[in-house]
């Protein structure tokens, strides 16, 4: 089975400061990695994701997150926040070999963006 | 709006009642899983469709819970004898084609059981 941590709930920043959300998974068997974000009062949308390939990928919204198989983390990143970032961002993985595609989550980081 | 559809987007019961919840997908999305999501949680697995066949289910749904998605079409939860520990976010996603492809959420069902 796999599971997921994230290991903030909470992470309040300044607008304009770097931000690190952390995510460790564990699994025995290879997994596809994802980013949700949730705003508030609407449904979950797809962020970023891995698959293969390269170990970084990126949003449109200027997020990346990095694959690291050593670590077993897929942490978040920004360099610049802004106040619209303010959501609950979730961690999820997939089985690789599972045609069913059902997702594993963490339980989520709240990031608030302050002025 | 071509999303998913959660119908009602809250519902209040009281226990021992049974309540419904409907999901519409988007409309060439075969794979449709329901989700729940309880306070300081993520999301947590329920069951899966592909087309109107119901693939897995998980031990978390007990068998006061039952899911349904005739013709392949919308979807349907039905929770029987609800108990306040169902007080939950219900989520529906669907998907089209293969499992790395994009899963869309509605907004979800919120019940809560008095």
């Amino acid at each position: 089975a796999q599971s997921v941590t994230q290991l903030d709930s909470q992470v309040p920043v300044f607008e304009e400061a770097p931000v690190e959300l952390r995510c460790n998974y564990s699994s025995s068997v290879s997994v596809y990695l994802f980013w949700y974000v949730q705003y508030p009062n609407q449904g979950l949308q797809l962020l970023l994701k891995y698959l293969s390939g390269s170990t970084l990928v990126e949003s449109i919204n200027g997020f990346e997150a990095e694959f690291n198989k050593s670590q077993t983390s897929f942490h978040l990143r920004k360099p610049s926040v802004h106040i619209s970032d303010t959501a609950e961002y979730f961690c999820a993985v997939s089985d690789r070999g599972s045609t069913l595609g059902r997702l594993y989550f963490g339980r989520g980081t709240q990031l608030t963006v302050w002025p | 709006d071509t999303g998913v559809s959660q119908n009602p987007r809250h519902k209040i019961t009281k226990r021992g009642q049974n309540v419904t919840f409907r999901c519409d997908p988007i409309s060439e999305h075969n794979r449709l899983y329901w989700y729940r999501q309880t306070l300081g949680q993520g999301p947590e697995f329920l069951t899966y469709f592909q087309n109107e066949a119901q693939l897995e289910k998980s031990r978390l749904l007990s068998d006061r819970f039952s899911a349904e998605r005739p013709k392949g079409s919308f979807s349907t939860l039905e929770i029987q004898r609800t108990e306040q520990g169902d007080s939950a976010m219900y989520l529906c996603a669907s998907r089209q084609g293969s499992n790395t492809g994009e899963l869309f959420f509605g907004e979800g069902s919120r019940l809560t059981v008095l």
